[in-house]
């Protein structure tokens, strides 16, 4: 079956610009979660929801980062007035689990690599 | 704060050979602990998941240990060849519902025919 899938791959915006980077889940996946990684480093959480319900968002730099998951399928990661330091691989994750289960493994999109110049 | 410490050298070893990589935490005390392969320009793949009451798991030619004592994990290749050549994350977990992962920065491993 298909995978997560994120678009689009790589995006360049100018210092100011908003960007909006989106993340297709695996169908009938319950959790979802934004990660940014930076060149040569691990990733770093951003956010977590479970189905429409954004449970972490301790992750995300400013207030400038916003993220949604509407109807608990696909989500949409959005950067306001875009930075230099905003520049990073945007991973995508999803995962069956719910607390109630041990399925813990995530599955992860390729990423979108933002450019800001 | 909550660190995660990985191999800070890259690792080179020879074909055949058993690659091991390290994972310590600190002010952590996770209810599991996950590996990931991570190629260039690609997402990180799960690899396998140790519970904190388990010592050991295996799957394949893949071994990792996880010892609660010593805030440490260790990840074994066995037979290594040069396609396992990439970048290995390990990211320990709590329990409970908020699933997010707290990453190490990788280690890079080649592995030289």
């Amino acid at each position: 079956g298909a995978g997560v899938s994120q678009s689009p791959r790589y995006k360049v915006a100018k210092r100011g610009q908003d960007v909006a980077l989106r993340c297709d889940p695996i169908s009938g996946h319950v959790s979802l979660f934004w990660y940014q990684q930076a060149l040569g480093q691990g990733p770093e959480f951003l956010t977590y929801f479970q189905n429409e319900a954004q449970l972490d968002k301790s992750g995300l730099p400013s207030d400038r980062f916003f993220a949604e998951r509407p109807e608990g399928s696909v989500s949409t990661l959005k950067i306001q007035r875009t930075q230099q330091e905003d520049s990073a691989v945007y991973l995508c994750a999803s995962s069956f689990s719910t607390y109630q289960d041990s399925s813990y493994e995530q599955y992860f999109g390729p990423g979108t690599r933002l450019t800001v110049t | 704060s909550q660190k995660i410490e990985q191999n800070s050298e890259a690792l080179n070893i020879q074909e055949g050979k058993t690659a091991t990589l390290t994972c310590n935490y600190t002010n952590y005390s996770p209810a599991y602990l996950q590996w990931y392969r991570q190629d260039p320009g690609r997402g990180p793949v799960f690899l396998l998941l140790i519970r904190e009451n388990e010592k050991e798991k295996r799957k394949e030619r893949l071994k990792v240990t996880f010892d609660t004592t010593l805030k440490q994990s260790l990840f074994h290749i066995t037979a290594s060849q040069p396609a396992d050549s990439a970048t290995y994350l390990c990211a320990p977990a709590n329990a409970g519902n908020n699933r997010k992962l707290i990453w190490g920065l990788g280690t890079s491993l080649a592995v030289n025919p």
